[in-house]
């Protein structure tokens, strides 16, 4: 059973630049949330999706878009890249119980994001 | 003030100890507690979760949530090399909400 799976493993871009992150939830999961976390700090979250919409937004900036496709996969996509965009981004999934059920996280191993 | 707040470290025992790891929040509405393990370049592990006050055991490891002083902790039995990572505490107010995450605290367990 594949856990969470993240593309690709690392990035370096540059200012200004857009990029965007991938991510396939845990097989029978269908809810997945994006965070990033930079070096000595907790997770933050961005977003998070269910049903191909954006449901629940933490204090990120339109910078930072996403999308859910049929297959619960999801896309994280950052524009005007700042040097503080530079953390790792991770993805998580759940499995949506009426509501989604965070007590229960399953999270990638993240793409780590360098901007020069 | 953050929500949760959670000492750095880094924590270093001796193989054996008893670990002891501590996180305040600030919110008093219902929800639900978690604990992490992150190792270097790896995302978080879910090791407990809990939403009640008291303890709640797995194997080596003990979550312990005391609502009326805000307080959570872990407590890691007989210590293993392999335990050594950062461990974060988290919450959030409802199942269906985003969480919300510490800072973590980096533990180092020494053979």
């Amino acid at each position: 059973d594949a856990g969470v799976t993240q593309s690709p493993t690392h990035l370096i871009k540059t200012r200004g630049q857009q990029v965007t992150l991938r991510c396939s939830p845990k097989s029978g999961h269908d809810t997945v949330s994006w965070y990033q976390q930079a070096l000595g700090q907790g997770p933050q979250f961005i977003f998070q999706y269910y049903e191909e919409e954006e449901r629940q937004r933490g204090n990120f900036p339109d910078r930072f878009s996403g999308h859910q496709f049929p297959n619960y996969s999801s896309e994280l996509n950052v524009n005007a890249l700042l040097l503080g965009d530079s953390a790792l981004y991770l993805c998580a999934s759940s499995r949506r119980q009426g509501v989604p059920t965070n007590e229960k996280l399953f999270f990638g191993s993240g793409t780590q994001l360098s901007v020069l | 003030q953050k929500e949760v707040e959670q000492d750095p470290g880094p924590l270093s025992v001796p193989e054996g100890a008893i670990v002891s790891l501590n996180c305040t929040y600030s919110n008093s509405a219902f929800q639900y507690f978690m604990w992490y393990r992150q190792y270097s370049r790896k995302g978080p592990e879910l090791l407990m979760y809990t939403y009640s006050s008291g303890n709640k055991e797995d194997g080596r490891f003990t979550a312990q949530v005391d609502k009326s002083s805000k307080y959570i902790s872990l407590f890691i039995r007989d210590s293993q090399p392999s335990d050594s990572a950062t461990y974060l505490c988290a919450r959030c107010p409802n199942s269906g909400y985003a969480l919300n995450f510490g800072k973590g605290t980096s533990l180092l367990v020494t053979p």
